[in-house]
């Protein structure tokens, strides 16, 4: 079946710094890839998304690349913010899914200090 | 738009007892979705419904069932609740066509705690 790694946090950082979490995946068929953002007491925010190899995703300074060889698609950001304090949940999608099902990591909170 | 509704926001229940978790959304989605959310796992999906007439269990489905009451409507029943559920609950709704992959929104969450 469908699995998705995460490093586990908690990331702790110093505002500025860069900003880098790794996730890697395991899919039949060619899954779209998701990065969600959970900020304190909230539900989860799409941030950004990549629907084949190669592809970028970008948002509020985010990036991440779909590498199907290497089955990664790490989150990077070059200057967090003391507001990018949340939890980062990756997740695939698998077009094959009836509904449109994602399957998660199991997220990565990031703490940026001032 | 309001998106994606939850009600209640907080719960406490005694072992035993029943309860049911009402989701809405107001962005003509097919799809609707219920998740469970523990420490260090992720979300776990419980049950989702590719469109309205139809529901499928997930990952975790045990101890809940479901009703896709019309198309808005997605609702999670605990009928004889125990500690092991004791979690925060999301709903979450997205579109759904053959070959194509959309976004899913997620409700605030429901904070569910079992004595």
């Amino acid at each position: 079946g469908n699995s998705v790694t995460q490093m586990e946090g908690p990331v702790t950082l110093s505002e500025e710094a860069f900003l880098t979490i790794n996730c890697t995946y395991t899919a039949t068929g060619y899954p779209s890839l998701f990065w969600y953002v959970q900020y304190p007491g909230e539900g989860l925010q799409l941030l950004l998304k990549a629907t084949k190899a190669d592809d970028k995703g970008s948002n509020k300074g985010f990036e991440a690349t779909y590498r199907k060889e290497t089955t990664s698609f790490h989150l990077e950001k070059g200057s967090v913010q003391v507001s990018d304090s949340a939890v980062y949940f990756c997740a695939l999608s698998d077009l094959g899914a009836a509904g449109n099902k994602l399957t998660f990591g199991g997220g990565t909170r990031v703490l940026v200090k001032p | 738009n309001a998106g994606v509704t939850q009600t209640p926001k907080f719960q406490v229940l005694k072992t035993g007892q029943s309860m049911t978790l009402q989701c809405a959304q107001d962005m003509n989605h097919n799809s609707m979705y219920w998740y469970r959310q523990d420490p260090g796992m992720g979300l776990r999906l419980i049950y989702y419904s590719a469109s309205e007439g139809t529901t499928d269990k997930g990952e975790v489905p045990n101890g809940y069932n479901v009703s896709r009451l019309n198309k808005r409507e997605f609702s999670l029943r605990l009928e004889s609740a125990a500690p092991s559920q004791t979690s925060v609950y999301f709903c979450a709704s997205s579109h759904a066509r053959g070959g194509e992959t959309y976004e899913q929104y997620f409700g605030p969450g429901t904070r569910l705690t079992v004595t």
